[in-house]
């Protein structure tokens, strides 16, 4: 069945760029079908979307970061990638990776922890 | 974009069922049938359990029900059960061609 995994650096400096991985395994990934996307959480906090990408390569973002925002997807490495520019401390939260079935995201990875902190 | 609005607590006994709303706009659960529900328990990531207002993907009981009135949705819980003590965030798409979410709901079993 399908799964995703969330990599990257567990630990950012502020002012330099978080950049995130994940990787889809288990099912096919590029097929046209799907969108994938990010939704972040601070700790103790609720949810937020950042993201999201469609297969073919159409993204959509949070209108409140899509400032500093990249989401991209590479259908031969069956990944798709964000990256965060200029973070601070507010963007410490253990970030998901997510697959979109239609309006609701179905499949979740286990999420990464990452830290903004010099 | 502003959050839905959520209740941040509700609670109810076993076998009661509780409702919990969500407040948005007309430039998101007002005007997109793309309200969707989710469960998380501590430690674990959301899981999905209503999309679209009122589907439920495979797998998930028939206890959980979903609906919209005007920029209101709401998650019914029928038949409350010990496992259902989580918290539930609510989401929309937006006019902005993203998604929001409510700032969740902690439900407690009593």
């Amino acid at each position: 069945h399908l799964q995703l995994q969330e990599s990257g650096p567990g630990l950012v400096k502020p002012s330099e760029t978080l950049s995130l991985t994940c990787t889809v395994s288990g099912d096919s990934f590029g097929s046209g079908t799907y969108y994938w996307g990010w939704i972040r959480q601070p700790p103790g906090k609720g949810l937020e979307w950042i993201a999201n990408i469609y297969e073919r390569g159409t993204p959509y973002y949070n209108p409140s970061l899509k400032s500093r925002v990249t989401i991209s997807a590479d259908t031969s490495k069956n990944q798709f990638s964000l990256t965060l520019n200029s973070v601070t401390a507010t963007d410490t939260s253990l970030y998901f990776c997510v697959r979109h079935l239609s309006s609701g995201c179905d499949i979740w990875g286990q999420g990464t922890l990452v830290t903004v902190s010099s | 974009q502003s959050a839905l609005t959520q209740p941040a607590s509700v609670s109810g006994s076993p076998g009661q069922s509780i409702t919990i709303s969500c407040a948005g706009t007309s430039s998101d659960v007002g005007r997109y049938n793309y309200v969707s529900w989710y469960q998380q328990h501590p430690g674990k990531a959301p899981k999905l359990i209503i999309y679209d207002v009122s589907n439920r993907p495979s797998g998930i009981s028939d206890r959980f029900s979903g609906s919209k009135s005007g920029n209101t949705a709401s998650l019914t819980i029928s038949g409350l059960q010990a496992d259902d003590e989580a918290d539930y965030y609510c989401s929309s798409f937006t006019s902005s061609t993203s998604y929001v979410f409510g700032a969740g709901t902690r439900v407690a079993v009593l």
